[in-house]
């Protein structure tokens, strides 16, 4: 089981460029998470999706858009990229919501020159 | 606004030494705890977690301890190694919310031998 995976690793942007981050699990999860990393802030949930069908936003859900394709995949885009944007960012699963671990990717690294 | 605030920002430790990384959290709504724990250029993984109803929480050399009055609970590694060294995030979140974690601003960790 590969478990959670990101495309791509790495990515340099110029501002306004739009670029789509794709996530996929194979655990069979309901649950899935955007999150960005940022350095003295911690993680931050960008948005999430309950169940297939459910998107809702986090908490810095502002020049992001998602799609939960079906079960295993959930994709971010940035529509018109900005240098506040440059962050990493993480995806991640777990089987519900609630008390329930979350299980994360590698990360994708983004700068937005 | 930082609902979990997480301290020291860094913290140095001798091998053999104990490692505490405290979090104080505002919202009385949250009902769980996870610490996760990341290496470099690595997505975190969860570490221990810790429900309200429980004051401390030990799984090997990790213990959780939780101060529900105060609004704080803590990590402390016990005879930490060099492979310790790491970021280490709390987090909180309401067991009825999907899963949302609210994440401290993390701990850079590092055991020298």
């Amino acid at each position: 089981n590969a478990g959670v995976t990101q495309t791509p690793k790495f990515q340099v942007l110029k501002t306004g460029q739009s670029m789509t981050l794709q996530c996929a699990q194979d655990m069979n999860h309901n649950s899935m998470y955007w999150y960005r990393q940022d350095p003295g802030m911690g993680l931050r949930l960008i948005y999430y999706s309950a169940s297939e069908g459910t998107t809702d936003k986090g908490e810095v859900p502002n020049g992001y858009n998602v799609s939960r394709l079906n079960k295993r995949e959930f994709s971010l885009r940035l529509e018109s990229a900005a240098p506040s944007q440059t962050s990493v960012y993480f995806c991640a699963s777990s089987e519900g919501g609630g008390r329930e671990t979350q299980y994360f990717g590698p990360g994708t690294r983004l700068l937005v020159l | 606004q930082q609902q979990v605030k997480q301290s020291p920002q860094s913290l140095i430790v001798q091998k053999g030494g104990i490692s505490i990384i405290n979090c104080a959290y505002e919202n009385t709504a949250f009902d769980y705890f996870p610490w996760y724990q990341q290496f470099p250029g690595k997505g975190p993984a969860l570490l221990i977690a810790i429900r309200p109803d429980v004051s401390e929480k030990k799984e090997g050399r990790f213990t959780i301890s939780f101060n529900k009055s105060a609004k704080q609970f803590s990590l402390h590694i016990m005879d930490s190694q060099p492979g310790d060294s790491a970021t280490y995030f709390c987090a909180a979140s309401i067991s009825t919310s999907y899963g949302k974690l609210t994440f401290g601003q993390g701990t850079i960790l590092t055991v020298h031998p």
